[in-house]
């Protein structure tokens, strides 16, 4: 079974701090995403890479980053914490081809204080 | 920006019953999937149709496409308490390195 494995269930920051999550998926997908889900307003891309070294935005990538060193491990990055970054955080990961589906990490639930 | 709109935003129903949920979008797609999220979990792949397809099954769920509407049905037949979480679906316009875009879901909830 494929296995994508989010650091933490729960995390919790404080305003202006940097904040990392880390993502590790274990089937050697190309593609790795982080998305953040909102009450209301499902899932929203944050960034997504399809390479190592490789990143593009998503829909939200304001406040955020990433760092892809290694195939297996995506990191998101909070350079400065802000209260309207309180939210749930996937990660997933899936093969290039588009007829492919993704796999979910279990989620990091953030809150910053 | 959303290209999913799932419909209802969330439904109630008995044990046994069906299930029925739909998916409207807005542009051209290359597949279509649902997803499936039980609570304070991630989301878990149900079902991919393609667009050339018209509809899928797999165990008791049953996938329609319509391109000429641009919607997609979920049906859950013979509900079981289990089935209770949220449903999404999600649409690529395919290419190289495609991403998803979510809907906002369904909660469905079945009552034993």
């Amino acid at each position: 079974d494929v296995k994508v494995t989010q650091s933490s269930r729960y995390l919790v920051k404080r305003t202006g701090e940097k904040v990392f999550l880390e993502c590790v998926q274990d089937m050697d997908h190309e593609n790795m995403f982080w998305y953040r889900q909102d009450p209301g307003l499902g899932l929203r891309l944050i960034y997504f890479s399809y390479d190592v070294k490789m990143k593009e935005k998503g829909d939200i990538p304001e406040g955020y980053s990433v760092s892809r060193e290694k195939k297996e491990r995506f990191s998101l990055i909070l350079e400065s914490a802000s209260t309207n970054q309180t939210s749930m955080y996937l990660c997933a990961s899936g093969y290039r081809e588009s007829n492919q589906p993704q796999h979910f990490g279990d989620g990091t639930r953030l809150s910053i204080l | 920006s959303q290209q999913g709109e799932e419909d209802p935003q969330a439904l109630s129903i008995q044990e046994g019953e069906n299930a029925t949920m739909n998916c409207s979008y807005k542009t051209s797609i290359n597949n279509l999937q649902w997803y499936r999220q039980n609570s304070g979990r991630g989301l878990v792949h149900l079902i991919l149709i393609r667009s050339n397809e018209r509809e899928k099954h797999s165990g008791r769920l049953r996938i329609t496409l319509d391109t000429s509407k641009k919607s997609s049905s979920l049906l859950i037949t013979a509900s079981r308490a289990a089935d209770t979480a949220s449903y999404f679906c999600a649409t690529d316009a395919g290419g190289s390195n495609y991403k998803l875009t979510f809907g906002k879901g369904t909660l469905l909830t079945v009552n034993p």
